[in-house]
């Protein structure tokens, strides 16, 4: 079943307690991306990757580190939690030459910094 | 970064049609994309257009205008399901790479 997983699911932690979300995909795509959703605000991208090793800002990159060393993986890192930055993720991924056409999101992951 | 306009809620019949309404900027602009949110679950995939004019997909059908920096998603034969978060998403381009930027969303209420 083409899926893309993130985990854990739901987190609670405490300010300055670094933290990795991780997002997996087996569709074999090339895009892959992270949003922050807020009430109000929508779904808005914290990071993108167009393949491995290539990572870029989306546009609320502030406190949010990406890496993508493998084409199925794209963890989030949060090496500094704040409260500001409790919100729902969601982890994406699509293929390249067709990126809003077969887009899927994970479930989500809820986070909760104390 | 760029930003598309929707309006916040819209509130419809059971059997109606309702359009809800999207502009976006122009610089980079690539093609237009509309998603669907469930309370409490992830957006999945409505429609998406690159060209100008009106693509159907069952009850579901996405129009764009380039002319106008407009699009709009039309869902007819309303159902009590339909109720949901819409989000209307541009795909930019530029410095060889692709940005997704998703609208604030519109909440749709369906009633009987």
């Amino acid at each position: 079943e083409a899926q893309v997983t993130q985990n854990p699911r739901y987190l609670i932690t405490v300010t300055g307690k670094k933290l990795t979300v991780t997002c997996s995909q087996n569709m074999n795509h090339e895009y892959m991306s992270w949003y922050r959703q807020d009430p109000g605000l929508g779904l808005r991208q914290i990071y993108y990757s167009m393949n491995v090793e290539v990572t870029d800002k989306g546009d609320v990159p502030e406190g949010y580190k990406v890496s993508r060393k493998e084409k199925r993986n794209f963890p989030l890192i949060l090496e500094s939690p704040s409260p500001n930055q409790t919100s729902l993720y969601f982890c994406a991924s699509s293929l390249l030459e067709a990126p809003q056409e077969t887009q899927y999101f994970g479930p989500g992951t809820r986070l909760l910094v104390l | 970064g760029q930003s598309l306009e929707q309006p916040s809620e819209v509130t419809a019949v059971e059997g109606a049609i309702v359009q809800i309404n999207c502009t976006y900027q122009t610089s980079g602009f690539y093609g237009l994309s509309w998603y669907q949110q469930h309370d409490g679950g992830a957006p999945t995939f409505l429609s998406y257009n690159a060209l100008d004019g009106l693509e159907e997909t069952g009850r579901f059908s996405s129009f764009l205008s380039r002319s106008d920096s407009y699009g709009y998603l039309l869902l007819q034969e309303l159902q009590m399901k339909d109720s949901a978060s819409y989000f209307c998403a541009g795909l930019y381009s530029g410095a060889g790479s692709y940005q997704l930027t998703f609208g604030k969303g519109t909440k749709l209420s369906v009633i009987p």
